[in-house]
């Protein structure tokens, strides 16, 4: 059963336009939220975060947005570069930071010149 | 500061066989979390150590294993390969387990023949 999904697989955007990724949640105890970016042969990078006590977490060009209601999460990247063309994780941590953190499957992002 | 070192990058293996996995932290951190990436299965927590202990544990068959050592390095084992193993296995360090951001390595790519 998985708790993270990320449901769409690829994305594409004009370099320059707004990207957004999307992520639904199952677990309501979740408590807090990552982003990750991750290039071929390499390890996932840390983007950004949001605590589930927060709906909005902005740095720089990336905001992430979480809906706890819905159980949704959202990363916008603002504008979108040529360099942004990877692929995204979405991840969960339980509560308490016990458990390791549970990842969506991915979507690879492709920002077109 | 550097990052999270893992050796080695690549690895080959035959079915049987058993591999030793090494992950350096980045300084200062103590808290050592593995995790398999494959492209069915994609990000899936193993376990988690912290001052040589393990903490959690994800849901892998007794063949994977690990230990951390009082500088915070970690290993990880995986006895009696099978086919299925052959993935990316990330090491991801933070500070304590309290703490809310991971930052993983380059990864190792393990091939079981």
């Amino acid at each position: 059963d998985q708790q993270v999904k990320q449901n769409s697989p690829s994305l594409s955007v004009q370099e320059g336009r707004i990207s957004i990724l999307n992520c639904d949640y199952t677990n309501s105890m979740f408590d807090y939220f990552l982003w990750y970016k991750k290039y071929p042969a390499e390890g996932p990078t840390f983007l950004i975060s949001i605590s589930s006590i927060k709906d909005k977490n902005e740095d720089g060009r990336f905001t992430v947005f979480l809906n706890k209601s819905a159980k949704h999460l959202s990363l916008h990247i603002v504008p979108s570069q040529p360099g942004d063309s990877a692929v995204y994780f979405c991840a969960a941590r339980g509560g308490g930071g016990a458990d390791g953190l549970t990842f969506g499957k991915g979507t690879h992002l492709i920002i077109q010149p | 500061k550097a990052g999270v070192t893992q050796t080695p990058r690549y690895l080959i293996k035959t079915r049987g066989q058993q591999v030793t996995l090494s992950c350096s932290p980045i300084s200062g951190h103590r808290s050592v979390s593995w995790y398999q990436q494959t492209p069915g299965q994609g990000l899936q927590f193993l376990f988690e150590y912290f001052s040589e202990t393990q903490r959690n544990k994800g849901n892998f068959p007794g063949r994977f294993s690990g230990r951390q050592f009082s500088n915070s390095r970690s290993e990880m084992n995986v006895s009696t390969l099978e086919l299925g193993d052959s993935a990316l296995y990330l090491c991801a360090s933070r500070a304590t387990p309290s703490t809310d951001t991971q930052y993983f390595g380059p990864g190792t790519r393990l091939t079981v023949l």
